[in-house]
């Protein structure tokens, strides 16, 4: 079974730039969860999308956003680009439903904001 | 003070060595994951566990609920278990969300 796949792996954006990262959960998972790395902050989450829909969200501005398509693929935009957006950004998937389920990890997507 | 509170924050050993990272948290939990992330960034999940123990290979986590307390340990410690360990809690209120400790550094010298 593949595993979590997050695209692009790195990218450079300016100030005021918007961005789109993409998320593949594995076959069958339906929980895509969304978490930010900072040297200062550490790993927070941001969002999490089962079915469709946001389900639980982080304290993060509104300049963050996300969507989950019918086939379990997650987008989360950034919009006016900060220097502290400037971060790994993590998805997360697992099978989702009522009771918590182990979280899987994609590799991250390197997020630089000059 | 954090959630989850994680020692050491720094750990180095000689290979071979027996280890063992802690993990203290305040708040009740549905479950508790421990995660492994190496230089480049992607996170492995290694135990997920909500009682008592998980042995995988040389790694056992265990886990205190009326403590509040897991701890993860690496047996006969090698220069490729190097890497950050991450002790991450689910809150029984907070659905799937993760919330992580800071992360303990190990080095395994050979």
């Amino acid at each position: 079974k593949a595993g979590v796949t997050q695209t692009p792996r790195y990218l450079i954006k300016t100030r005021g730039q918007q961005v789109t990262l993409s998320c593949s959960p594995i076959s069958g998972h339906r929980s895509v969860s969304w978490y930010q790395q900072t040297p200062g902050q550490g790993l927070q989450f941001l969002f999490e999308y089962f079915s469709e829909t946001q389900r639980n969200k982080g304290n993060f501005p509104g300049r963050f956003s996300g969507r989950q398509f019918s086939n379990s693929r997650s987008e989360m935009n950034v919009s006016t680009l900060e220097l502290g957006d400037s971060a790994l950004y993590l998805c997360a998937s697992s099978l989702g439903g009522e009771s918590f389920n182990e979280q899987f990890f994609g590799p991250g997507t390197r997020l630089t904001v000059l | 003070k954090n959630e989850v509170e994680q020692s050491p924050q720094n750990l180095t050993a000689q290979e071979g060595e027996f280890i063992t990272i802690n993990c203290s948290y305040s708040v009740g939990i549905s479950a508790l994951h421990w995660l492994q992330q190496h230089p480049g960034g992607g996170i492995v999940s290694l135990f997920m566990l909500s009682s008592g123990k998980k042995k995988h290979g040389r790694l056992i986590a265990t886990i205190n609920i009326q403590e509040k307390h897991s701890s993860l340990h690496i047996t006969a410690s090698h220069p490729r278990d190097s890497a950050v360990y991450i002790c991450a809690v689910v809150r029984r209120t907070s659905g799937s969300r993760l919330t992580f400790g800071e992360g303990t550094q190990l080095t395994v010298n050979p």
